[in-house]
């Protein structure tokens, strides 16, 4: 099987910016999580679709949004960017209680 | 304080030795346990899952939870210079598995 795949892998933007990126999950996965890794917090659960709705929300401003579509497939926004959102953006799917995570999208925020 | 707490190190190991990574955690409903390999610039690698206190080997690798002391280790027999990386703990509870709280990493270096 196909692992999973994050579009773009890496995207600079300036500051108050709006941002989208794509994840497709493991096929047959209907569960995906995205996730923010920063050197300074770490990995960080933003949020987690299930066939089409969000069941679970980190602590990150309204400003971080996402959507799931039919095919499982998940977009994320991030709408007016600022400095601290430069970070590595993971998307994960998941097999029962197992994670797998996808390559991330490089975010730059200048 | 946070929920869980990790040695960011850097670790430095010759070839060859065993190596032992920990994490400690607070929240005693956390039930599900992982280590995740994140190589630099790469997203993170399951290695290990484990659900009950106890071992769990696989390979050169072996995960050990202890729920009574909320502590938990993996240990990297025989280490190789491919197994740099830094190594991530991670641990949801039961009704949340969709949620993973993670270590901060320990960076690992093993040199020939």
């Amino acid at each position: 099987k196909a692992g999973v795949t994050q579009t773009p892998r890496y995207l600079i933007k300036t500051r108050g910016q709006q941002v989208t990126l794509s994840c497709s999950p493991i096929s047959g996965h209907r569960s995906v999580s995205w996730y923010q890794q920063t050197p300074g917090q770490g990995l960080q659960f933003l949020f987690e679709y299930f066939s089409e709705t969000q069941r679970n929300k980190g602590n990150f401003p309204g400003r971080f949004s996402g959507r799931q579509f039919s095919n499982s497939r998940s977009e994320m926004n991030v709408s007016t960017l600022e400095l601290g959102d430069s970070a590595l953006y993971l998307c994960a799917s998941r097999a029962q209680e197992t994670q797998y995570f996808g390559p991330g999208t490089r975010l730059l925020v200048l | 304080q946070k929920e869980v707490e990790q040695d960011p190190g850097p670790l430095s190991v010759p070839e060859g030795a065993i190596v032992s990574l920990n994490c400690t955690y607070s929240n005693s409903a956390f039930q599900y346990f992982m280590w995740y390999r994140q190589y630099s610039r790469k997203g993170p690698e399951l290695l290990m899952y484990t659900y009950s206190s106890g071992n769990k080997e696989d390979g050169r690798f072996t995960a050990q939870v202890d729920k009574s002391s909320k502590y938990i280790s993996l240990f990297i027999r025989d280490s190789q210079p491919s197994d740099s990386a830094t190594y991530l703990c991670a641990m949801t509870p039961s009704d949340g598995y969709n949620k993973l709280i993670f270590g901060a990493g320990t960076r690992l270096a093993v040199h020939p």
